[in-house]
């Protein structure tokens, strides 16, 4: 059974580009969640995939955009890059979408906006 | 108001000495779980414990307990036998269900547990 992974590990943008980062699901899981943590907080929800859809969102604005694909991987699209965007971005998958359940996260990839 | 507060911004504990971190949390949906997760220095976010809202009993993991005292809103996480590897952050979090079926779920602001040789 494989962990959650994410790609790139460490990633340094331009104030005002476009990036794109990865998750790989665990084994099994279906609903993939995404979370941005800044430095010396915790992580806060962005949005979560369920069966390639999006089924809730946290305080993002639309700039942050997502997709799922049918193998359950995932992918975190930001565009319109600012300097607060700068941050650890963690996402995590579970088995179950609606109800309470663990969930598994992956090693993160660091975002650093100049 | 804070869905998950953890009070303890850091922490000191004697190596082999068991250690309480701190967790309350607000919620008024009857079903709910709470997570405890390590962050190590690296980055990684560390799956330690869940307890449901339904559970009657406490989760324990190993060296991992978790205090659930459903009335007071609590849920402290107990380390038992503290080792050095264990320092890093420790988020309490917790899992709700919102309309359209989705879980959200909400981190405390962590505590830096340091273990002392």
């Amino acid at each position: 059974e494989t962990g959650v992974t994410q790609s790139p590990t460490h990633l340094i943008k331009t104030r005002g580009q476009q990036v794109t980062l990865r998750c790989s699901s665990q084994s099994g899981h279906n609903t993939v969640s995404w979370y941005q943590q800044a430095l010396g907080q915790g992580p806060q929800f962005i949005f979560q995939y369920y069966r390639e859809e999006e089924n809730g969102r946290g305080n993002f604005p639309p700039r942050f955009s997502g997709l799922q694909f049918p193998n359950y991987s995932s992918e975190l699209n930001v565009n319109a890059l600012e300097l607060d965007d700068s941050a650890l971005y963690l996402c995590a998958s579970s088995l179950v979408a609606g109800g309470p359940g663990e969930q598994y996260f992956g090693p993160g990839t660091r975002l650093t906006v100049t | 108001a804070q869905k998950i507060t953890q009070t303890q911004p850091g922490m000191f504990v004697q190596e082999k000495e068991a250690v309480t971190l701190d967790c309350t949390y607000d919620t008024s949906d009857p079903s709910y779980g709470l997570f405890w997760y390590k962050q190590p220095s690296s980055g990684e976010m560390i799956f330690l414990i869940y307890q449901g809202s339904y559970d009657q009993q406490n989760a324990t993991e190993g060296r991992y307990s978790l205090n659930f005292q459903k009335a007071r809103k609590s849920a402290n996480l107990v380390i038992s036998a503290s080792q050095l590897g264990d320092s890093a952050m420790y988020f309490c979090a917790m899992s709700e269900r919102y309309s359209g079926g989705y879980q959200k779920v909400t981190f405390g602001t962590g505590t830096k547990l340091q273990v002392i040789p």
